[in-house]
């Protein structure tokens, strides 16, 4: 069976400061990826998603920025947090196919940026 | 583009209580419709989900049936449980090959004792 990993499960991290979040999938071979903010009291927010290594499509500009290095590896990453970065980060998969449009999610990421 | 939209505000309601959440969406084509559920701390868990109108998804006792005509994708489910506390996403997905989703603004559902 299929399983979606990520982590850190908490960070507290100073405005300014890097940030980097992984998420890996196993049991299954060239997903599709994708990560989503959930800010909140708000719904669910796409970032980036990836059909395969090395390729990434950005739904909202902003100062995040995310790479694939391996087929089911996605991680997440800025150089400088900005306080309106504070959110839960999910991660996602899917089989590629238009037929086959379930996402599955990770158990997410509580980030908070003071 | 694509989006969903699910009623205002929380819902709170005693157990063995029935409950509907409103879906409706706006679409070119024809979507794959899902339910979604999140549990207090936790990522996000299919509920249930329908591929073509009229089709009837099911799951733990809810329902929701695609109806192209309304374009709605409401979900019910008839005695509601303490432990059916969440917060409920409907979405819809483009069905390119991407399979992205495009999520509602998610209602918190309070079951009380």
């Amino acid at each position: 069976s299929q399983t979606i990993h990520q982590w850190p499960a908490t960070l507290v991290q100073p405005v300014g400061s890097p940030l980097s979040l992984e998420c890996t999938v196993e049991g299954t071979s060239n997903p599709n990826l994708y990560w989503y903010r959930q800010a909140a009291g708000r719904g669910l927010q796409l970032l980036f998603y990836s059909v395969g290594i090395g390729q990434i499509s950005s739904e909202v500009p902003q100062n995040l920025s995310a790479s694939r290095p391996q087929d089911r590896q996605f991680i997440l990453s800025s150089k400088k947090l900005l306080l309106s970065d504070s959110g839960f980060y999910l991660c996602a998969w899917s089989k590629q196919g238009a037929r086959t449009d379930t996402q599955y999610f990770g158990p997410g990421t509580r980030l908070t940026v003071l | 583009g694509d989006s969903v939209t699910q009623m205002e505000g929380p819902v709170t309601l005693s157990e063995e209580a029935f409950l509907t959440i409103n879906c409706t969406y706006t679409a070119t084509g024809y979507p794959s419709l899902f339910w979604y559920v999140q549990y207090p701390g936790e990522g996000l868990q299919l509920l249930l989900k329908a591929t073509k109108a009229d089709d009837k998804g099911s799951n733990k006792g809810f329902e929701a049936t695609y109806r192209k005509e309304t374009t709605s994708f409401h979900l019910e489910k008839g005695s509601v449980q303490v432990s059916d506390s969440a917060v409920y996403f409907c979405a819809l997905s483009d069905r390119g090959g991407n399979n992205r989703l495009a999520f509602g603004k998610g209602n918190q559902v309070v079951v009380i004792p």
